[in-house]
């Protein structure tokens, strides 16, 4: 069964960092790309940045370029996404997903809350 | 940036109904649409791939349709398990979501 599973949720201070995780299985993990995905509280969704786990190539949203940092080990078949310091406007789900014709397989989802 | 637009936002309906939800892309986009459905504290699932192409496991109620920067999602036959959020997808360059549709009880 090819799936996506995710870390755990977090609840956070802000300025402090934060590594979510995505490991897959049941597929071939260096064919396809890895997307990660914002749904914040009562909003729709949002495409943050992908990754290739062949070569490690990262594309960013323009809207999130600098903000997180997309990370992959092929070799533990696990996608990362990372904050340096994080901020109350990151409270969000995130999801990762496997980008195919669309995004076919998604992870559980990590709620990431950020309050002092 | 290519935008898409979703309308209704909201579409009350009931058990049996046939349902269509519109969604329009700022620039072409060719066939390159997909539709997920999302019900709460749930990850979005794949119903719909290249405008009109059924993904596995999905009923056959679900159908697409459109090409360019017009296209639908129907559903035949509304079923309770149904009522969910439904979003379009553009992925002719890079990825945008339409801002959703509820479907919820009439």
């Amino acid at each position: 069964e090819v799936q996506l599973v995710q870390s755990g949720a977090g609840v956070k201070k802000p300025g402090e960092s934060l590594r979510i995780s995505c490991e897959a299985s049941g597929y071939t993990y260096t064919k396809n790309w890895i997307a990660w995905v914002r749904q914040m509280p009562g909003k729709g969704l949002e495409w943050m940045g992908i990754v290739f786990p062949r070569d490690s190539d990262v594309r960013y949203n323009p809207s999130f370029q600098g903000q997180v940092t997309i990370s992959v080990d092929k070799s533990i078949n696990t996608a990362y996404i990372q904050w340096s310091s994080l901020k109350a406007s990151d409270t969000a789900m995130y999801y990762c997903a496997r980008l195919s014709d669309g995004m076919d397989v998604w992870g559980q989802g990590t709620m990431v809350i950020v309050s002092s | 940036d290519i935008q898409m637009t979703q309308s209704p936002s909201t579409l009350s309906a009931s058990i049996g109904d046939r349902v269509t939800i519109t969604c329009r892309a700022s620039q072409t986009i060719s066939n390159w649409l997909a539709w997920y459905q999302q019900k709460p504290g749930k990850a979005p699932k794949l119903l719909i791939y290249k405008a009109s192409v059924l993904q596995g496991g999905v009923p056959s109620r679900f159908s697409g349709s459109g090409f360019g920067t017009e296209f639908t999602l129907t559903i035949d036959s509304l079923q309770a398990d149904d009522f969910a959020t439904y979003y379009c997808q553009q992925y002719d360059n890079y990825w945008t979501f339409g801002q959703g549709t509820k479907v919820e009880v009439k």
